[in-house]
C-alpha cells in the first residue's frame, strides 16, 4: 500500500527559532509533494507544490525564504519554518502524488506549537 | 482557477439519521473531485473520490457521493450516522493533471448527537 509518514508528529520550538519537519513515502514514488498549513480553526493552505526536477511554487503569502523546501528523491521531502512566530502554528501537512494516480497520499502532521 | 465551496459550517443530526454535507466547485476544465474525514487533533483521512464514470461514489463507513456536473456540486451523504461520525468533513477539487493542486473547502463540522 502507499503511505506517508511525517516526523515529528508534534514539536515546540520557541519564537525566533527554526524547526524541519520531513515527508516520507513510503510503497510508491511521489513524483509530486505539497505541503499544507492549518491553521486553528482553518482549512488547509497549501504553502508550495514540489514536483522532482521541476520548480517549487510556492503559494501567495508563502516564500522559499521563510519556507523552504527540498525534494531531493522520489520518496523524500523536508521543509523548514524559519524564524516561526506565534501565527505560523498549526497542523503542516504533506500531501504525495503518485505519478498517473489521481489520489494524493496525506501524512499525519506535524503539529508545530510556538512558545 | 479553482474554488469550493461548502456552505454549512455546521451540521448537527442525532445518531441513526442521514445526513448530506454539501461542495460546490468551480473550475473550467476535468476535475478531480475528493472528501476528507478530520477528527479532532488528527491528520487527514481519505473518504471518497471522483474521477470520472459512475457520478455516485462509494467510500469508506458507508459515505458515498454524487457528483453532478450542472450543479458543480459534489455532496457527500450517509444514510444512517454513527456518533464517531462527528468530525470535521473536507471537500476538495484538483484540477486534472497529474500535478495540479489540491484545493480545501472551509470544511463542515458534524456534530452527530446520541
Amino acid at each position: 500500500g502507499a503511505l506517508v509518514y511525517q516526523y515529528p508528529r508534534r514539536t515546540i520550538c520557541k519564537s525566533g527559532t527554526s524547526m524541519r519537519m520531513e515527508c516520507q513515502a513510503v510503497g510508491f514514488q511521489a513524483t509530486s509533494v505539497a505541503w499544507y498549513r492549518q491553521s486553528p480553526q482553518k482549512t488547509f493552505e497549501l504553502i508550495a507544490l514540489s514536483t522532482v526536477n521541476s520548480a517549487i511554487k510556492y503559494e501567495q503569502n508563502f516564500t522559499q525564504e521563510k519556507f523552504p523546501i527540498s525534494h531531493p528523491n522520489l520518496s523524500f521531502s523536508s521543509m523548514t519554518v524559519l524564524n516561526a512566530y506565534l501565527e505560523d502554528r498549526g497542523l503542516y501537512l504533506c500531501g504525495a502524488y503518485r505519478a498517473g494516480n489521481t489520489e494524493v497520499f496525506f501524512g499525519k502532521g506535524t503539529r508545530l506549537t510556538v512558545v | 482557477t479553482q474554488t469550493v465551496s461548502q456552505s454549512d459550517a455546521h451540521v448537527t443530526v442525532f445518531e441513526g439519521d442521514s445526513v448530506e454535507l454539501r461542495c460546490n466547485y468551480s473550475y473550467g476544465g476535468s476535475i478531480y473531485l475528493s472528501w476528507y474525514i478530520q477528527h479532532h487533533g488528527h491528520g487527514l483521512q481519505f473518504l471518497l473520490k471522483y474521477y470520472s464514470g459512475n457520478p455516485v461514489v462509494q467510500g469508506v463507513n458507508g459515505f458515498e457521493a454524487e457528483f453532478s456536473k450542472s450543479d458543480s456540486s459534489f455532496h457527500l451523504r450517509k444514510a444512517s450516522v454513527h456518533w464517531s461520525d462527528s468530525a470535521v468533513y473536507f471537500c476538495a477539487v484538483r484540477g486534472n493533471t497529474n500535478t495540479g493542486k489540491l484545493t480545501f473547502g472551509d470544511g463542515t463540522v458534524l456534530t452527530v448527537k446520541p
